[in-house]
């Protein structure tokens, strides 16, 4: 059965700090991972990662993917209030014939303060 | 170009009861999933349909049930309600080319809740 595996469950920074939130998987016929931002109630995209060792890279956010070590890190840097949110990792995978599905971590509660 | 739309927006029923929620993905997305997302189970794939074909299915009883139609837009229906099954229902739409999710757009969820 198809695994991810986030870490910290949860953390508290204060605004301006750097925080690496993490990513373990384990799947079969992997295809890509993608990272999200959940502050309500939508997720809403940040990143797909496919290639190892390539950063992607938005505004104070970057992410990468180690697919010889099976993870991948997201890093947030100068951290303000709004950065408040749950962040969940997915894994697509090759699950039947050609056709993927989407196996998601239980996500890490980042919470910035003033 | 108008996102994901989903209906209705809180649904309150009871035990036993059935339930349909709505989907309307992007237009030119021909592939939506379905979700159940708990506080103690995260997310959880519930199924995917592409051209009116359910593509891939989670482990989730016989209850919960789905279909697309020719406009991609998809239901899912839930009978015999359980009180387990009180959750936010999300629906994700995404091209879903050669097989491929790719980048999924997360409608606002339909929060079910089963009393």
């Amino acid at each position: 059965e198809d695994k991810v595996v986030q870490s910290p469950l949860s953390l508290v920074v204060h605004e301006g700090d750097t925080v690496t939130l993490n990513c373990s998987y384990e799947v079969t016929n992997f295809r890509s991972l993608l990272w999200y931002k959940q502050e309500k109630k939508a997720p809403t995209f940040l990143f797909m990662l496919t290639s190892s060792g390539i950063e992607k890279k938005s505004g104070r956010l970057s992410s990468i993917l180690d697919k010889k070590e099976l993870f991948s890190i997201l890093n947030i840097t100068a951290t303000q209030t709004g950065d408040s949110a749950v962040y969940l990792c997915a894994v697509e995978a090759l699950n039947t014939g050609t056709a993927s599905k989407l196996t998601f971590g239980t996500g890490t509660r980042l919470q910035v303060t003033l | 170009k108008a996102g994901v739309t989903q209906t209705p927006r809180y649904l309150i029923k009871t035990r036993g009861q059935q339930v349909t929620l709505s989907c309307s993905p992007i237009s030119g997305h021909r592939s939506v999933s379905w979700y159940q997302q708990t506080p103690g189970q995260g997310l959880q794939f519930l199924f995917e349909y592409f051209s009116e074909t359910q593509r891939n299915k989670g482990n989730f009883p016989g209850r919960f049930s789905g279909r697309q139609f020719s406009n991609s837009r998809s239901e899912m229906n839930v009978s015999t309600l359980e009180l387990g099954d009180s959750a936010l229902y999300l629906c994700a739409s995404s091209s879903g080319l050669a097989g491929a999710l790719g980048t999924q757009y997360f409608g606002p969820g339909t929060r079910l809740t089963v009393l």
